[in-house]
């Protein structure tokens, strides 16, 4: 099994510039949600959906917008890149209980 | 706010060596898990508590949730240089009766020297 599968591994991006992370997952899990993760400041929530059409803000969202058309996707979109997006960034499921998360293995991100 | 609260920050041992790692709060949650991390992947769960005063075992690993169900901790026995990774706690709050949404600690990050 897959599990969540998060694409691209790492990717350089230039000021202003936009771009799409990918995350997909296989589990039929109806939440789904996007992390990032900066040194010594743990894992902040930046969106999350609870099923495919439903999406909401985290304690981070300003600079990303998500979509969730099917309960497979959950891409995450960053427009107009800035510095301070440079971040680890992970996507996670779960069946909402109380099982945990399934995490994918991360998108490293740089804005130059 | 940091709801809650990962100590210590650092940890640095020999192979073979107890430890223990802390996790609190002020705020009551329905279940806690803790997570450990490896470099260049995401957190993997290692196990879920849910009842005030609980204790489970999973090999070395020795977890204990708060009567109160604020804190919790992580005890590992006999540490080995497989251990090494960040370890997060995580607390679900009730929200509408779903536990759907986590709260994570910043971690502690051990190393386990051979």
């Amino acid at each position: 099994n897959a599990g969540v599968t998060q694409t691209p591994k790492f990717r350089i991006l230039k000021i202003g510039q936009s771009m799409t992370l990918q995350c997909t997952q296989d589990m039929n899990h109806n939440y789904m949600y996007w992390y990032r993760q900066d040194p010594g400041m743990g894992l902040k929530l930046i969106y999350y959906s609870v099923g495919a059409g439903i999406t909401d803000k985290g304690e981070v969202p300003n600079g990303y917008n998500v979509s969730r058309s099917t309960t497979e996707d959950f891409p995450l979109r960053l427009e107009l890149a800035a510095p301070s997006q440079t971040s680890v960034y992970f996507c996670a499921s779960s069946t909402g209980g109380k099982g945990g998360y399934t995490f994918g293995s991360g998108t490293r991100l740089t804005v130059v | 706010t940091q709801l809650l609260e990962q100590s210590p920050q650092f940890l640095s041992i020999q192979e073979g060596e107890n430890l223990t790692v802390y996790c609190n709060s002020s705020s009551v949650f329905s279940s806690l898990q803790w997570y450990r991390q490896e470099p260049g992947e995401g957190p993997v769960l290692l196990v879920t508590v849910v009842t005030g005063g609980e204790v489970k075992k999973l090999k070395r690993l020795t977890f204990q949730f708060g009567d109160a169900r604020k804190d919790s901790s992580l005890h590992i026995t006999a540490a080995q240089p497989g251990d090494t990774g960040l370890y997060l706690c995580a607390g679900a709050r009730e929200s509408g009766g779903s536990n759907y949404k986590l709260t994570f600690g910043k971690g502690t990050l051990l190393t386990v020297n051979p």
